[in-house]
């Protein structure tokens, strides 16, 4: 079945840790994008790229990296200097193509500091 | 820029009862708006989509939104809810240039037997 793969689904990082979420699609989808969030405050967009080897900055990118070297794999590195990188974190990715706006979800990855 | 509000945190709505979900959007030029929903601790999923055309958009599971111009809304209505339906729901605007979302706060739909 086609999806968005998202891993871990639970990470605990201590204070000044980097740690890498993994995100892999067999959409065959173009662009895909890292939300984070928050309660109360919805989703809100880290990084997004519209096509491998290119990536922009989302409202909330600071202390974040991301990298696009394959069409199907996006992973994103909360850094130590994210000052407060517990969340929840989503992984999504789009055609475009006669579909706009129409974004497809992974599950999920809970990132806690300790 | 492209906003949407979602003005109530919380709906609570009986079994069999018509449900409304809240949206008012902001935008320049023509709106793309969207409702997702998410169970606890999952992704988001696609429920319906407004682009242009009728103002009653049909979608997954029984729901549909009205599309309002004037008022600048786009409520989200299921006409019987189902405790199943209980949920947290955006809804969502296409930022300009890109398919980028923006989505709103959330509203925790909570559907009693």
């Amino acid at each position: 079945d086609g999806g968005i793969t998202q891993s871990p689904k639970y990470l605990f990082r201590k204070e000044g840790q980097n740690v890498t979420l993994s995100c892999e699609q067999n959409l065959n989808h173009d662009a895909m994008y890292w939300y984070r969030q928050d309660p109360g405050q919805g989703l809100r967009l880290i990084y997004y790229s519209q096509i491998v080897n290119d990536f922009q900055k989302g409202d909330i990118a600071e202390g974040y990296s991301v990298s696009r070297e394959k069409k199907e794999s996006f992973p994103l590195t909360v850094t130590s200097a994210q000052k407060n990188p517990t969340a929840f974190y989503l992984c999504a990715s789009s055609t475009g193509e006669g579909r706009p706006g129409e974004l497809f979800f992974g599950e999920g990855s809970r990132l806690t500091v300790l | 820029a492209q906003s949407v509000a979602q003005p109530e945190d919380q709906v609570n709505v009986a079994e069999g009862n018509p449900l409304t979900v809240k949206c008012t959007y902001s935008v320049s030029g023509n709106p793309y708006l969207f409702w997702y929903v998410q169970y606890p601790n999952r992704g988001l999923q696609f429920l319906l989509k407004y682009i242009t055309g009728d103002n009653l958009v049909k979608g997954s599971y029984g729901f549909e939104a009205e599309f309002n111009k004037s008022q600048t809304s786009f409520h989200l209505k299921k006409p019987s809810a189902l405790v199943s339906d209980s949920a947290l729901y955006f809804c969502a605007v296409r930022d300009t240039g890109f398919q980028k979302l923006v989505f709103g706060t959330g509203t925790r739909l909570l559907v009693s037997p």
